[in-house]
C-alpha cells in the first residue's frame, strides 16, 4: 500500500538557518506529492505540491522536488523565520482520492 | 471565499453523551473527508464521501462513530456514546476532484474533550 515516512522531530533552529525535512514514499503508480503545514491551533494548509517526477513545488520560500528515482520529496528552506514554526506534513495522493500523511515534523525557530 | 467551516470549534462533554460535529465544505467541492488527530496516533482518516456517497469508512474506529452527508453542503460526524479516548481534534476537509489532483482543503477543526 501507499505510505509516507518523514523525518522525526522535533527540529529546533535559529532564525535564518537552513531547514531540510526529509520525506520518502512508497506507492504504486504515479502519485501526487504534497507538503502541508499546520500552525498552532489551526487546520492543515497546503504549502506546496508536485504532480509528476522532477516537478518542483515552491511557496513562501519553501521548495521540494519530486524525485522518482529516490522516491523522495524533501522540503527545504534557505532561511527560516520565527513565523515558520509549525508542524509540517508530507503527504501522498493516490488515484483513490485519499491522502496518506506522514507523522508530521514539529519545527521551532528561535529568534 | 469561505473555506471549510466546522462547528463547534470546541466541545466538552461527559462520557456517555452524544456528540455531533458539523462540517460545511467549500462550495463546488465534490469530496469530503473526516480526520482525527491525536498526539499518539497522528492524523487518521476516518471516512470520506464522494458526491455525498460514503466511499471508504474503514477508518471509523467503532460502531459508536457514524457519519452522514445529506447534501453537497453539509456533513455530520456523530459519536454515541462518547468515551474519554475519543478526545481529539477532528478535522473536515474537502476536495474538488479534477484531473487526478487531489489537494484537500482543511477546516479549523473541532477540539473534542470527553470527561
Amino acid at each position: 500500500g501507499n505510505s509516507v515516512t518523514q523525518m522525526e522531530g522535533p527540529v529546533t533552529l535559529s532564525e535564518e538557518a537552513f531547514l531540510t525535512i526529509n520525506c520518502t514514499y512508497t506507492a504504486t503508480g504515479y502519485p501526487s506529492l504534497f507538503w502541508y503545514v499546520q500552525y498552532p491551533g489551526e487546520g492543515l494548509q497546503l504549502l506546496l505540491k508536485a504532480t509528476k517526477a522532477d516537478d518542483k513545488g515552491s511557496n513562501k520560500g519553501f521548495e521540494a522536488t519530486y524525485r522518482k528515482e529516490t522516491t523522495s520529496f524533501h522540503l527545504e528552506k534557505g532561511s527560516v523565520q520565527v513565523s515558520d514554526s509549525a508542524v509540517y506534513f508530507c503527504a501522498l495522493g493516490s488515484n483513490d482520492y485519499k491522502l496518506s500523511f506522514g507523522a508530521g515534523t514539529t519545527v521551532t525557530v528561535r529568534a | 471565499d469561505a473555506g471549510v467551516i466546522q462547528s463547534p470549534r470546541h466541545e466538552v462533554t461527559e462520557m456517555g453523551q452524544e456528540v455531533t460535529l458539523r462540517c460545511k465544505p467549500i462550495s463546488g467541492h465534490n469530496s469530503l473527508f473526516w480526520y482525527r488527530q491525536t498526539m499518539m496516533r497522528g492524523l487518521e482518516l476516518l471516512i470520506y464521501f464522494n458526491n455525498n456517497v460514503p466511499i471508504d469508512d474503514s477508518g471509523m474506529p467503532e460502531d459508536r462513530f457514524s457519519a452522514k452527508m445529506p447534501n453537497a453542503s453539509f456533513s455530520t460526524l456523530k459519536i454515541q456514546p462518547s468515551e474519554p479516548r475519543d478526545s481529539a481534534v477532528y478535522f473536515c476537509a474537502s476536495s474538488k476532484l479534477a484531473g487526478g489532483q487531489n489537494e484537500q482543503f482543511f477546516g479549523p477543526g473541532t477540539r473534542l474533550t470527553v470527561l
